[in-house]
């Protein structure tokens, strides 16, 4: 039972235009969300976090916004990259379990942003 | 060090060996988890270590798989009896105060 889902396994975007990365999850527990970047051959690196007493997040470019009634959240890259070109995760934890509780992932989706 | 490393990077091994995977967490990071990626499929949890608590082994897939962490610092993942389904990257992340992860560059596994 996956309890965070990427539905979308890929997306491609023109340079400049929004890139917009979805994410639902399951379990009610989630209170802190968070989103990973992956290049090939690397390891995932964070990108940006929400806790759930939010509903937007916002750091540059990326802007995380927190949708808990409907248990959905999103990535918007504003304007999009040609380096931005990587795997997105989306993971959640149930940090009131206490810190450094585990996280869950998505299985990702593969951003493409054409030049 | 100054970030997680992973030994080896790629390790390629017979069906049937088995295969040591190593971990070197950020130093003063109290948590250490493994998680792997199978072709096509998302970052799956392994096991989790927290100070000196006992560790989370919800995540390892059968009775082959093990992992120790040593003075609570660096740790192995030990795969018995590989099976192909085993091919994976294994990837290690620590954490320290705050609620995100470092990752490793992770160790490539192909069984054949």
């Amino acid at each position: 039972d996956q309890q965070v889902k990427q539905n979308s396994p890929s997306l491609s975007v023109q340079e400049g235009r929004i890139s917009i990365l979805n994410c639902d999850y399951t379990n009610s527990m989630f209170d802190y969300f968070l989103w990973y970047k992956k290049y090939p051959a690397e390891g995932p690196t964070f990108l940006i976090s929400i806790s759930s007493i939010k509903d937007k997040n916002e750091d540059g470019r990326f802007t995380v916004f927190l949708n808990k009634s409907a248990k959905h959240l999103s990535l918007h890259i504003v304007p999009s990259q040609p380096g931005d070109s990587a795997v997105y995760f989306c993971a959640a934890s149930a940090i009131s379990t206490g810190a450094n509780s585990k996280l869950t992932f998505g299985k990702g989706i593969t951003l493409s942003v054409r030049p | 060090g100054a970030g997680v490393s992973q030994s080896p990077s790629n390790k390629v091994t017979e069906k049937g060996k088995d295969v040591e995977l190593r971990c070197d967490p950020i130093s003063g990071h109290t948590a250490l988890y493994w998680y792997r990626q199978s072709l096509g499929q998302g970052l799956e949890f392994l096991i989790y270590f927290q100070g000196n608590s006992a560790p989370d082994k919800s995540g390892l897939p059968s009775d082959r798989f093990s992992a120790e962490r040593t003075g609570g610092s660096v740790s192995t993942l030990t795969i018995q009896r590989t099976q192909q389904e085993d091919s994976a990257v294994y990837l290690c992340a620590s954490s320290g105060t705050n609620y995100g992860y470092t990752f490793g560059s992770g160790t490539r596994l192909t069984v054949v």
